[in-house]
């Protein structure tokens, strides 16, 4: 089975352009969040959906923004990028956010890489 | 409030025993997670306590003491490829994980 993929791997943006990351879980899962992981700090909560509604949001701007797909599948997008945005970008799935704390195990796809110049 | 502390580095010697702590301060309490993270890689879960006491997994153990706000990682028989970043989280009642800054362990020959 595969895993939670994310693209692009890379990109490279400047100050004010918009982004768009995308995220596939894992088969079955039906609930993805997002995390933001500057270097050198631990990954920061920014948005967690299930069954395509929003159940949480972390302490982020208005210019992050995301949605989830009938079939899971999540975009994240920052608008008017600024150079602190330069970060990974973790999606990470899990089954379902609710029960004992075993089910809320993330499994974190390998991240995008963005880099505002 | 969120916080979770840990130590920022921490350096071992192969074959050894190293104790990565972490304490944390959090209301709804849904359970405590370690994950590993090698550089430029994604994080991986190693372990979760939701009592206190010990999980066991191979060569990781964790521990959890709930009234202390307390947690260790243990790693038995290091091994050069246990370089990594070990990140302490807290998850909330059906909500996120929230991290600490993580401890960056290098292992020495």
């Amino acid at each position: 089975d595969a895993g939670v993929t994310q693209s692009p791997t890379h990109l490279i943006k400047t100050r004010g352009q918009h982004v768009t990351l995308r995220c596939s879980p894992i088969s079955g899962h039906k609930s993805v969040s997002w995390y933001q992981q500057v270097l050198g700090q631990g990954p920061q909560f920014i948005f967690q959906y299930y069954e395509k509604e929003e159940r949480g949001r972390g302490n982020f701007p208005d210019r992050f923004s995301a949605r989830q797909f009938p079939n899971y599948s999540s975009e994240l997008n920052v608008n008017a990028l600024l150079l602190g945005d330069s970060a990974l970008y973790l999606c990470a799935s899990t089954l379902s956010p609710q029960g004992r704390a075993g089910a809320n195990v993330l499994t974190f796809g390998a991240g995008s890489r963005l880099t505002v110049l | 409030g969120q916080n979770i502390d840990q130590p920022t580095e921490m350096t071992a010697t192969e074959g050894a025993i190293v104790q990565i702590n972490c304490t944390y301060q959090t209301s709804g309490f849904n359970g405590l997670f370690w994950y590993q993270q090698h550089a430029g890689e994604a994080p991986t879960f190693l372990s979760y306590n939701v009592l206190d006491g010990l999980e066991e997994k191979g060569r990781f153990s964790s521990f959890l003491s709930r009234s202390k706000g307390y947690s260790y990682l243990l790693l038995k028989e290091l091994q050069m490829k246990d370089s990594a970043s070990y990140l302490c989280a807290v998850s909330r009642a059906g909500y996120a994980l929230n991290f600490g800054k993580g401890t960056s362990l290098l292992v020495t020959p």
